[in-house]
């Protein structure tokens, strides 16, 4: 089984619509990640969790917000989703440390129309 | 502000030759450099690393080489396979951050023929 995993893997929403992605691990890291990936775009960082309590925004939070239901969950959502949120959806983990390997998931393939 | 450069889209490289992936930063606080790899339809996986204090780090058949006064870093393969055909990321960071974050390029997509 996959350490991470993230639901759905692909879908297809309309302009306004509120999505949510999530995202479950079985490493037992504490920091988790979101990011997204555009065309010919690096990973940029959305938002990031150190513990359930502690929730961080990144470099593109804007028309995003996440939940950190538990050390394993991790769920990002849009509130009314744009066609310029259409992009691929990287959730990552990593253990306490900074130094540690970031660890990620499949990914979701989002459209907006 | 693009902090971690890839210049080359992509690479097309004949099996059994050497592959190098480029890479500059702009950040000289940058301390620890990283290479993910990513075949379509999975996300980023590790590949290698690089702490500032050294100049290469060697694993198998990728090597690492980093040249701090040019702010530029290079992934060697050799020999390269077909299965090595993937998207790879350059990434650093700045380990005495609390965050860690990882800053990306934008990817080179390398292609290893027969």
């Amino acid at each position: 089984d996959a350490d991470v995993t993230q639901t759905p893997r692909n879908r297809i929403t309309k302009t306004g619509k509120r999505i949510m992605l999530e995202c479950s691990q079985t490493k037992g890291h504490d920091r988790m990640y979101w990011y997204r990936q555009d065309p010919g775009l690096g990973l940029r960082l959305i938002y990031y969790s150190f513990d359930v309590k502690d929730i961080n925004k990144g470099e593109i939070s804007d028309g995003y917000s996440v939940s950190r239901q538990a050390q394993a969950k991790f769920s990002l959502s849009l509130e009314s989703a744009i066609p310029n949120q259409t992009a691929l959806y990287f959730c990552a983990t990593q253990s306490g440390f900074s130094t540690d390997t970031q660890y990620f998931g499949p990914g979701t393939r989002l459209t907006v129309l | 502000d693009q902090q971690v450069k890839q210049n080359s889209p992509s690479l097309s490289v004949q099996e059994g030759r050497i592959s190098i992936l480029n890479c500059d930063y702009t950040n000289s606080m940058f301390d620890y450099f990283l290479w993910y790899k990513k075949y379509p339809a999975e996300g980023p996986t590790f590949l290698i690393s690089i702490s500032s204090i050294k100049d290469k780090n060697e694993d198998g058949r990728f090597t690492v080489f980093l040249n701090k006064s040019a702010k530029h870093l290079s992934l060697h393969i050799v020999p390269s396979q077909p299965g090595d055909s993937a998207v790879y990321f350059c990434a650093a960071q700045r380990r005495g951050s609390t965050l860690g974050r990882l800053y990306f390029g934008r990817g080179t997509q390398l292609t290893v023929w027969p």
